[in-house]
Order: structure tokens, then C-alpha cells, then sequence
């Protein structure tokens, strides 16, 4: 089962910043915290991923908090493109398979 | 497009038959790995492999198999087919088989069993 907890759903209006919650309170000391996401029935895609210092990339960023209780990620300026679940996961390094919950579903509007 | 290939796209079939559905990895890519996007069950991961040989195993039925071939590619083999397997079946691939390299998904095959 998935350890992480997301928000069902969330509006984000075009042009703006999407942040997108994730509580992963028991997360272990070598896990990682990975965000995918889903447009429709696509299959997922990566978008960023980080251990305990924020990361950014050309798609995203991903700020962790101190505890790594709980992370964010943030689609700076939101399209409607970017309107998909998005899936919080964690995992360690090691590991292999995603473990997928229910992600929490942004809808991007004009 | 993510370089990850499956076939078919869709397949229709009836209770108590048996399907194959197939995927191609991404060039360079070592590793496959089968999930199963169902209405009720959510994307859950099914089995991995990693040049050739099975790596990890998830919620996989028995009435399932998979393999993965010396050119690398695999195929997912269902059998005496249920209402309940009718689902979106996702095959993605990455270089080492492990979560820090990124799993590129590809675009799934949508199976309706009657």
C-alpha cells in the first residue's frame, strides 16, 4: 500500500503556480520521495524526484521539508497541459517497483 | 513518446481465453516492468524484469506470466480471463532496474474482456 497522502483534487488557474502537497510522514532515512504524473490514460510520467535538498528541473520543484515529513512540488507557471494526477511516492534507491496511490488530480483552467 | 513500445493498443476478448500483450523498452534500457491500471485497484506494479531474469514481484495472479527475451523486449501473459483483468496494462522501462533511474511508461494496452 502507499505510504504517502495526497489531496484528492486541486484547481490551479493557467499561468499560475501549481503546489501540489504530499504528507509522507513515515518516511525512512534513505528513502527518496518520487513525483509522477498521468494525463488521462497516458502511461506516467517522471517529473523529479529528491532525497532531502530541494530539486528543480525543466519541469518542476520539489521542496522537502527540514523533517522530511512532507514535501511540495511545484509546477511554476501551470498550463493546461499540465492537467493529470499527480502521484507522490516514496521509495529508497535499491528499490524497484512504484507503488502508486491515488494521487491527487489537478485541473487547469483559463 | 517515451521510446517505450506496446502491443496492441486495445484488445477485446472473451472469458476464459488467453491474451499476450507485448513491450519493447526503450533502447539501452535493461529493465521492464509490467503494471496493471484497473477502475477499483489503481496502478499497482505486477513484476520486473532485469536482463532477463525476474527481479521483483508485486500483486501478480497466478493465471499471469511474464518474460522478458535475450533482445530484451517482454511479453505478459494472461490466462483463463476474468470481468475483473479487464484493465489498462502498462509496460515501462529504465536502465539499471532500480528507482533511481526513471521508469519511462509506455502508452499501455487497454484490455475489455466480455
Amino acid at each position: 500500500d502507499a505510504k504517502t497522502t495526497q489531496p484528492t483534487s486541486m484547481d490551479c488557474a493557467e499561468g499560475r503556480a501549481a503546489n501540489l502537497p504530499c504528507n509522507h510522514s513515515t518516511i525512512s532515512g534513505n528513502e527518496y520521495v518520487y513525483w509522477y504524473r498521468q494525463i488521462h490514460s497516458q502511461g506516467p510520467q517522471y517529473i523529479i524526484h529528491g532525497l532531502k535538498n530541494n530539486e528543480t528541473n525543466e519541469m518542476a520543484s520539489l521542496i522537502i521539508t527540514e523533517d522530511r515529513k512532507s514535501s511540495t512540488l511545484i509546477l511554476p507557471h501551470a498550463t493546461l497541459r499540465d492537467t493529470a494526477v499527480y502521484y507522490c511516492i516514496e521509495g529508497t534507491g535499491t528499490a524497484s517497483k512504484l507503488t502508486f496511490g491515488t494521487g491527487t488530480r489537478l485541473q487547469v483552467t483559463l | 513518446d517515451s521510446g517505450v513500445t506496446q502491443t496492441p493498443k486495445h484488445l477485446i476478448t472473451a472469458t476464459g481465453q488467453r491474451v499476450t500483450l507485448r513491450c519493447s523498452p526503450r533502447s539501452g534500457d535493461l529493465s521492464v516492468y509490467w503494471y496493471q491500471q484497473s477502475l477499483d485497484q489503481g496502478l499497482q506494479f505486477l513484476i520486473q524484469y532485469y536482463n532477463g531474469e525476474e527481479r521483483a514481484k508485486g500483486n501478480i495472479l497466478e493465471r499471469f506470466s511474464a518474460q522478458q527475451f535475450p533482445d530484451l523486449h517482454s511479453e505478459l501473459n494472461l490466462s483463463s480471463l476474468e470481468l475483473g483483468d479487464s484493465a489498462l496494462y502498462f509496460c515501462a522501462s529504465s536502465v539499471s532496474g532500480t528507482l533511481l533511474d526513471t521508469q519511462y511508461f509506455g502508452p499501455g494496452t487497454r484490455l475489455t474482456v466480455l
